[in-house]
C-alpha cells in the first residue's frame, strides 16, 4: 500500500545537539511538507517543497533545516537553535499542480528533550 | 497575515447533529479542505470546497461562502469515533504549494 513513512516515532533530545526526522512517501507526490504542532495549536509549515532539489520556508524555519535529493524523502533536521523543539511533528506530501487534492500526513514524531 | 478561526470545542450528543464553522482571511485562496485528527493521530482528508455551495459526502457534508470567506463542516447522526479534531486547512497560493491551517475543533461526542 502506498503512504508516508515517519521515523522514529518517539525521540529524545538532548541539550546541544541536533536531530533529524526521516520522512519517506511512495505515493509518486511531487510536494512534501513539514508541519509542527502543539498542544491547542493548529499545524504551523516549518517547511515545503514542490520539487526535488528545491524547498522553501514556511512561517517558522528558525532552527529547522531540511534536504530534498530524491523525490521520496524530505527528512528534517532539528538543530540545537531551536529552543523549543518539544512538539509533534507531521509530515505530509501532495501531488503536484492539481488543486483538489489534498495532502496525504504521515502518522507523525513526538520530539521530546531530555 | 493569513487569518483561519474555528471554535475550540463543541458538544454534541449521540445521533445528534453538530454544525463547525470557519472563517477565513488570507492572502489568497485556492481551496479549502476539512480534515479530521484523532488524539496522537495525523489528521485524515474528509472534504474540499473550492466553489460556493454544498458539497455532501454521506454522513459529512461542507460548505463555502468565498464573498463571505466562510465555511462549515457538518457531522450528521453523530457517532462516538467522531470524537476528535476537525482541522479547517486553506490553499493559499496560486500554485499547489502552500497551505495555511486553523487550531481546529474539538468535537466531544456523548452517549
Amino acid at each position: 500500500d502506498g503512504g508516508i513513512t515517519q521515523s522514529p516515532k518517539y525521540l529524545f533530545r538532548k541539550e546541544g545537539q541536533n536531530v533529524t526526522l526521516s520522512c519517506e512517501q511512495n505515493l509518486n507526490h511531487d510536494a512534501m511538507y513539514w508541519y509542527r504542532q502543539d498542544p491547542g495549536q493548529g499545524l504551523r509549515l516549518i517547511y515545503y517543497s514542490q520539487i526535488v532539489n528545491d524547498f522553501q520556508k514556511g512561517d517558522i524555519a528558525e532552527g529547522y533545516s531540511v534536504s530534498r535529493e530524491k523525490k521520496e524523502s524530505f527528512p528534517l533536521t532539528v538543530t540545537s537553535a531551536q529552543k523549543n523543539p518539544t512538539a509533534f511533528y507531521l509530515c505530509a506530501s501532495s501531488i503536484g499542480g492539481q488543486r483538489d487534492q489534498p495532502q496525504h500526513f504521515g502518522d507523525g514524531t513526538r520530539l521530546s528533550i531530555l | 497575515g493569513q487569518n483561519i478561526d474555528q471554535p475550540t470545542e463543541m458538544t454534541a450528543t449521540e445521533g445528534a447533529i453538530v454544525q463547525i464553522n470557519c472563517t477565513y482571511q488570507t492572502s489568497g485562496f485556492n481551496g479549502l479542505f476539512w480534515y479530521q485528527q484523532h488524539a496522537g493521530e495525523a489528521p485524515t482528508f474528509l472534504s474540499y470546497n473550492v466553489l460556493d455551495g454544498l458539497e455532501e459526502k454521506g454522513r459529512f457534508s461542507s460548505f463555502l461562502s468565498r464573498s463571505k470567506g466562510y465555511s462549515y463542516l457538518l457531522l450528521k447522526e453523530l457517532q462516538m469515533k467522531d470524537s476528535a479534531s476537525y482541522l479547517c486547512a486553506v490553499r493559499i497560493t496560486d500554485s499547489w504549494g502552500k497551505f495555511q491551517f486553523g487550531a481546529g475543533t474539538q468535537v466531544v461526542v456523548t452517549p
